[in-house]
């Protein structure tokens, strides 16, 4: 099955700093969505994003399908942002998903 | 967005007995719900595919006569925990497919979190 990576595994930020997170996946995928799991459990949907650039707000996301990574910006980071990351992707656009590990994200105020 | 629902979400019960979750799509049909299960400080690792109508598919190493999943209609699928043992105590979280525009994406219940005693 598709392998999935994710780095850093832990991140500790002051309130106000950038960060970009990543994921590698180890075959081509039509479906890749990133995920934000708040402290109390809840995945919160943050991009779909199997192929280009996308931007929210304070994030925004870039999948290189040919290359196999994409990579998940937040810029000015706040309190609010703490929790964990997950990079998910599957073979087709609504198939099952392989999650990669997680980054721990920390913003300290 | 789309909302998904889940209910207990919390549950502690004793050894031997059976659990039930529901997982419920609020505003869409979902043809295919997901269940998923998370460890402390693990990802989240799919156990089955449901769907709705049909017999759920089961990940290699999950027990299909320990997790009854049902899906009986577009809206709602269950999961039960037969006979439940504490190393079944773990946080369950299910998903719905559902379509925005041209694109399926999955979004997720908020979890149940169930301890065997």
């Amino acid at each position: 099955g598709i392998q999935v990576e994710q780095s850093p595994p832990d991140l500790i930020l002051q309130e106000g700093a950038n960060s970009t997170l990543r994921c590698n996946f180890s075959d081509s995928v039509n479906n890749l969505q990133w995920f934000h799991q708040n402290p109390w459990g809840q995945l919160i949907n943050l991009f779909y994003i199997p192929s280009g650039t996308k931007q929210n707000g304070r994030l925004s996301a870039t999948t290189v399908a040919t290359e196999r990574y994409s990579l998940l910006y937040i810029s000015s980071s706040q309190t609010t942002d703490s929790g964990v990351y997950f990079c998910a992707v599957g073979e087709t656009s609504g198939s099952r998903l392989t999650f990669g590990e997680g980054t721990q994200l920390t913003v300290n105020p | 967005g789309a909302v998904v629902s889940q209910h207990p979400s919390r549950v502690i019960c004793k050894s031997g007995t059976s659990v039930k979750i529901e997982c419920r799509s609020l505003d869409f049909q979902a043809t295919t719900m997901f269940w998923y299960r998370q460890f402390p400080k693990q990802s989240l690792m799919l156990m089955a595919t449901s769907n709705e109508g049909s017999k759920a598919t089961y990940e290699q190493g999950v027990e299909k006569d320990k997790f009854l999943i049902n899906h009986a209609s577009l809206t709602l699928s269950t999961l039960t925990v037969t006979s439940a043992h504490p190393e079944d105590s773990s946080f369950y979280i299910c998903s719905a497919r559902g379509r925005t525009g041209i694109t399926e994406t999955q979004y997720f219940g908020p979890g149940t979190r169930l301890l065997v005693l």
